[in-house]
């Protein structure tokens, strides 16, 4: 089965930026969507196919995917944007990465 | 644009429970719904899907569950469902319903989850 890597942690101080990466078998192959879960709520949808965002997402958020990784940039991190990242693409049924605590501070 | 989950709760091990999914706000009969899990402390797990009536009303499953869990939908209620069956232990986790209306196997939409917990 097709399988999913991220870090488990990332930390950064706020306004640097933040590459969280994502790593599958020739995943550049595939659209890469990437999820913002905060502690009790539910996942947010912040870029699908690889680098696009869904209106209301900031312009901090970004994202490419090439080869075997993909990554979700955040640029000028923020204190909001601690929070855990999921990755997610399409094999022959729904897969994610395991997910990147981000810590701004 | 809503989607409300429901029937959670305490079930023994080798128990039953169905989950209910409302939609709201967009045309549910249309839409590929799809269910995502939890488990405490861990990462998302996609549970399977149910494509809309008009395309087979088909579903798959993640091969945990397989033949203990059914996806299913009642477009005239604007509902999703979730039948568990035979749960274990390692069911525990928060149930999300969710669903890709923008473009295609981008969740956009989720709901607020519902908690299940597979313990005697």
């Amino acid at each position: 089965s097709y399988e999913l890597t991220q870090p488990p942690s990332l930390s950064v101080s706020p306004g640097q930026t933040a590459g969280i990466t994502c790593s599958g078998h020739r995943l550049g192959e595939r659209d890469v969507s990437w999820y913002q879960q905060k502690p009790g709520q539910s996942p947010v949808l912040v870029i699908y196919e690889d680098s696009k965002r869904p209106s209301g997402i900031p312009e901090r958020f970004s994202g490419s995917n090439s080869g075997n990784t993909a990554t979700l940039t955040i640029s000028g991190a923020q204190a909001m944007d601690e929070a855990d990242y999921y990755c997610q693409a399409w094999d022959s049924s729904v897969v994610f990465g395991g997910g990147t605590k981000l810590t701004v501070l | 644009v809503q989607l409300v989950e429901s029937g959670g709760g305490l079930i023994e091990p080798g128990g039953s429970l169905r989950l209910s999914c409302g939609a709201s706000g967009f045309t549910f009969r249309i839409a590929r719904m799809n269910w995502v899990r939890q488990a405490p402390g861990k990462g998302l797990e996609w549970v399977g899907r149910i494509k809309s009536t008009e395309d087979g009303g088909t579903t798959d499953y993640t091969a945990p569950v397989k033949g203990r869990f059914t996806i299913s939908r009642d477009d005239s209620k604007n509902t999703l469902y979730l039948r568990m069956n035979s749960l274990r232990t390692e069911d525990t986790g928060v149930y999300y319903c969710t669903t890709d209306l923008t473009v295609n196997y981008a969740f956009d939409i989720w709901g607020q989850g519902t908690m299940v917990t597979v313990s005697s």
